[in-house]
């Protein structure tokens, strides 16, 4: 059994501050990595990918990935209010050319305080 | 780009009923992936089809269904509703070419079972 491990929270920070977000995955074998947003009522939307160790940054966020210790994380820079919403950590475990199955951990739910 | 579209948005059903959901991927992409989203068990990948035939499949029971049409085009089906079935059912595409892309998700069916 694939399984994705995330803090369900919630993870409480203050306007300016960084937030920080992991998840740790099972399946030694997964080969990409994304990390989605969802408010309440809607659906996941795209925060980051990642397939390689290091980090990856895109405006205020940064992705950490760390295949050895099968651990992911997301840095949210600068927290605004309107971050607020649950993270979903979700793996790939199928390698190239196998598609699409992704396994989602539970989502952690981040609070950004004014 | 349009993005990805569902039909209908909101369904009420009683067990015992089935149920079809409708799923328009972005335009060009050949990969549709269905989930379910409750909240006790989280995101579900349900199954996954590329050029209309099942490439991958999640831990559900027969009664869960689906299919793809030439144009890309996915729907879900559901027979014999149980109340356990309720749930939001997201459907995502991608371009599908390698099966490590990533997913892109339409805004959901929300099934209630009576």
């Amino acid at each position: 059994q694939k399984e994705v491990e995330q803090n369900s929270g919630p993870l409480s920070v203050p306007e300016g501050a960084i937030a920080s977000l992991n998840c740790t995955y099972s399946d030694r074998g997964s080969q990409s990595f994304f990390w989605y947003r969802q408010y309440s009522g809607k659906s996941p939307e795209l925060i980051m990918s990642i397939y390689s160790n290091g980090d990856k940054e895109d405006g205020r966020f940064t992705a950490q990935l760390n295949k050895a210790s099968q651990y992911v994380s997301l840095l949210i820079r600068d927290s605004q209010p309107s971050d607020s919403a649950t993270y979903l950590c979700a793996v790939n475990g199928h390698a190239a050319g196998a598609g699409n199955m992704l396994t989602f951990g539970g989502g952690t739910r981040l609070m950004v305080k004014p | 780009k349009a993005g990805v579209t569902q039909t209908p948005r909101y369904l009420i059903k009683t067990r015992g009923q089935q149920v079809t959901l409708s799923c328009s991927p972005i335009s060009g992409h050949r990969s549709v992936s269905w989930y379910q989203q409750t909240p006790g068990q989280g995101l579900q990948f349900l199954f996954e089809y590329f050029s209309e035939t099942q490439r991958n499949k999640g831990n559900f029971p027969g009664r869960f269904s689906g299919r793809q049409f030439s144009n890309s085009r996915s729907e879900m089906n559901v027979s014999t509703l149980e109340l356990g079935d309720s749930a939001l059912y997201l459907c995502a595409s991608s371009p599908g070419g390698s099966g490590q892309e990533t997913q892109y998700f339409g805004p959901g069916t929300r099934l209630l079972v009576l």
